[in-house]
């Protein structure tokens, strides 16, 4: 069974620049988790889809960052404009049907670097 | 979700069995223990989780107190592989059901 897939591993750009991550879960997987993970700090919750619906998107600045999940199955994670601050990985992370005891399978994160 | 607590880092020995406490006294009687790791450079693992028993699955036991206001994961026979991060995770058994992570603990696993 293949895992959740995320592109691409890096990036770097300068602050002010957008930047989009993308995300393809597991195959069958209604739930799908983005999440920020700050250097020396646990992940962060920024939203949670439920098929092609958002469920929980009360941690994610939307003043910059978007999300959407086009057709219930990749997603695409933007910034626009990026900060400094939001230099972090970002991780994506599926499940089957997003109960409360359902296993969330994370993805390798994109690091972000915004100089 | 209740909150946790874990020691920042500890060593063990290739071979050994490591034993990683978590603190959670505030833990509900809905409330699930989760723990999951984060190899370097990855994202992070499942590993196990319990309400009220012990567990035990092909990678780890899991020992919960029986007022469930503390665990310990156990790694019966540690390798190289397993020097990770370990996050200790309340869960709530309904409603929001995203994961809270703390700042874990750093397991160095030493040859």
């Amino acid at each position: 069974e293949a895992g959740v897939a995320q592109s691409p591993r890096y990036k770097i750009i300068e602050k002010r620049q957008s930047v989009a991550f993308w995300c393809n879960p597991i195959s069958g997987h209604a739930t799908l988790y983005w999440y920020q993970q700050i250097l020396g700090q646990g992940p962060k919750l920024l939203i949670q889809f439920q098929n092609n619906g958002v469920v929980d998107d009360s941690q994610l600045p939307k003043d910059r960052f978007s999300a959407e999940r086009l057709k219930g199955v990749d997603s695409t994670l933007k910034i626009q404009p990026a900060k400094l601050e939001d230099s972090a990985v970002y991780l994506c992370a599926s499940s089957l049907i997003g109960g409360n005891t359902d296993t969330q399978y994370f993805g390798p994160g994109t690091r972000l670097t915004v100089l | 979700d209740a909150k946790t607590t874990q020691p920042p880092s500890m060593d063990c020995a290739e071979g050994r069995a490591a034993n990683l406490p978590c603190n959670h006294s505030t833990i509900s009687g809905n409330e699930y223990v989760y723990w999951y790791r984060q190899i370097h450079s990855q994202g992070p693992q499942y590993i196990i989780h319990g309400l009220k028993n012990n567990e035990t699955n092909e990678m780890a036991s899991l020992i919960i107190t029986e007022d469930r206001k503390s665990s310990t994961l156990i790694l019966p026979h540690a390798t190289l592989r397993d020097t990770a991060v370990y996050y200790c995770i309340v869960r709530v058994a309904t409603g929001a059901n995203n994961l809270f992570f703390g700042t874990g603990t750093r397991l160095t696993v030493i040859p």
